[in-house]
């Protein structure tokens, strides 16, 4: 079975830095990747996915991730974060054509 | 359509009564899964549709929740007896094309 693991469950940064939201993912088999960011009171939004080829995906709003198949990674990252990305990002992993399994979600606060 | 679509957005039920929550898939999604968040509990997923068959119901947490789908297309949860630990956001998704998530039905169970 996959599992997910977001290490981190709060993310403080100021407007304009950079900013890296870690997720790793255990499986037995090949699998698809998943960010999605949900704003307050609303539904989840898909940022960006891998499902094959290139190991750089990049997403909506200027995030981008990276899948890193030895290290079981697959990391968000944003150069310069806007107080509009205040949310909480979902990295999630699915068997193909399977269920998704979701990490805990990590908040992104971003301060002024 | 556009995007799927759930409804209602907010249910207030009172507790042991029978609640139904809908979605509408986008046009041509085979594939349907309903999920569950609330607080402490995160994303659960629930039960998973390709067609009008569940070949995953391992997320259902009691036999109070069932599920069904027709025609390839609209698919209905139901909650009987309901429980206020039944309290959550129901969400739905479709696939394939990368699950595109509704935009939930908030149960309230007083």
């Amino acid at each position: 079975a996959q599992s997910v693991t977001q290490l981190d469950s709060q993310v403080p940064v100021f407007e304009e830095a950079p900013v890296e939201l870690r997720c790793n993912y255990s499986s037995s088999v090949s699998v698809y990747l998943f960010w999605y960011v949900q704003y307050p009171n609303q539904g989840l939004q898909l940022l960006l996915k891998y499902l094959s080829g290139s190991t750089l995906v990049k997403g909506i709003n200027g995030f981008e991730a990276e899948f890193n198949k030895s290290q079981t990674s697959f990391h968000l990252r944003k150069p310069s974060v806007h107080i509009s990305d205040t949310a909480e990002y979902f990295c999630a992993v699915s068997k193909r054509g399977n269920k998704l399994v979701f990490g805990a979600g990590t908040i992104l606060r971003v301060k002024s | 359509g556009a995007g799927v679509s759930q409804s209602p957005s907010n249910k207030v039920t009172e507790k042991g009564k029978d609640v139904e929550l809908r979605c509408d898939p986008i046009s041509g999604h085979t594939a349907l899964y309903w999920y569950r968040q609330s607080l402490g509990q995160g994303l659960e997923f629930l039960i998973y549709f390709q067609g009008n068959s569940a070949p995953d119901k391992s997320g259902l947490p009691s036999d109070r929740f069932s599920a069904e789908r027709t025609g390839g297309s609209v698919s209905t949860l139901t909650i009987q007896r309901t429980q206020q630990e039944d309290s959550a956001v129901y969400l739905c998704a479709s696939s394939p094309g990368g699950y595109t998530f509704g935009s939930g039905t908030r149960l309230t169970v007083v």
